[in-house]
């Protein structure tokens, strides 16, 4: 299996809603990513886990939470978003996690994303 | 800071013909150079990824060309295809693997039948 799956594909939700996310990978990838991406802009990093531990969080606001239950998955916990929020929510994994170099490393594999609107 | 500057911001080319993508980087501490391809409403797929140690790169239609005491590579799409159409964005990892991928801007292609 050499896929990143999202859940769910579409969200919408309102500024006083809870919700998740879901990104799951068996491809054996040891390190996770979550990426914000506007349209017609590059993704940008939010978090990074890297062997299940959280990396980088890359100044991310605390409405957005990340989890990383077990090597497969990542989730990430939406609370009092804002509606400059939505946005194009990837989730990606990598073979080599930082800070560990070597071949593979950079290769990340992408999932299809959340387009998640804020009301 | 670490820029990846990528250009043109969009391109239009018909089909059969050459497609080409040029990236520029600032700092030498990269460690790798990989280019995704996103379709509208999709993910971006790794296309073709080269070393600084290799000067070219072949994967059939796509090349990536570079330059490194230029600090410059670029992405060739050779007998480009209407299904080439898509954002195409150039990238680079730090030598130290921090995890971030710095992205360039992306162009967006457009291959007219």
């Amino acid at each position: 299996d050499t896929e990143v799956t999202q859940t769910p594909k579409h969200l919408v939700m309102g500024m006083t809603n809870k919700k998740s996310l879901k990104c799951e990978q068996h491809m054996g990838h040891r390190a996770m990513y979550w990426y914000k991406q506007k349209a017609k802009k590059p993704p940008e990093l939010m978090f990074v886990y890297s062997y299940e531990k959280l990396s980088i969080n890359e100044s991310v606001p605390s409405r957005f939470s990340p989890e990383c239950p077990n090597s497969s998955l990542l989730n990430l916990h939406l609370h009092a978003l804002q509606p400059e929020d939505s946005a194009l929510y990837l989730c990606a994994s990598s073979q080599v996690p930082p800070p560990l170099t070597g071949a593979g490393v950079g290769e990340q594999f992408f999932g299809p994303g959340t387009r998640l609107t804020v009301l | 800071q670490q820029q990846v500057k990528q250009s043109p911001q969009s391109l239009i080319v018909q089909k059969g013909g050459i497609s080409i993508i040029n990236c520029a980087y600032e700092n030498t501490a990269f460690d790798y150079f990989p280019w995704y391809q996103q379709f509208p409403g999709k993910g971006p797929a790794l296309l073709i990824a080269i070393r600084p140690d290799v000067s070219e790169k072949k994967e059939g239609r796509f090349t990536i060309s570079f330059n490194k005491s230029a600090k410059q590579f670029s992405l060739h799409i050779m007998d480009s295809q209407p299904g080439d159409s898509a954002t195409y964005f150039c990238a680079a990892i730090p030598s130290s693997n921090t995890g971030k991928l710095i992205f360039g801007q992306g162009t967006t292609l457009q291959v007219k039948p």
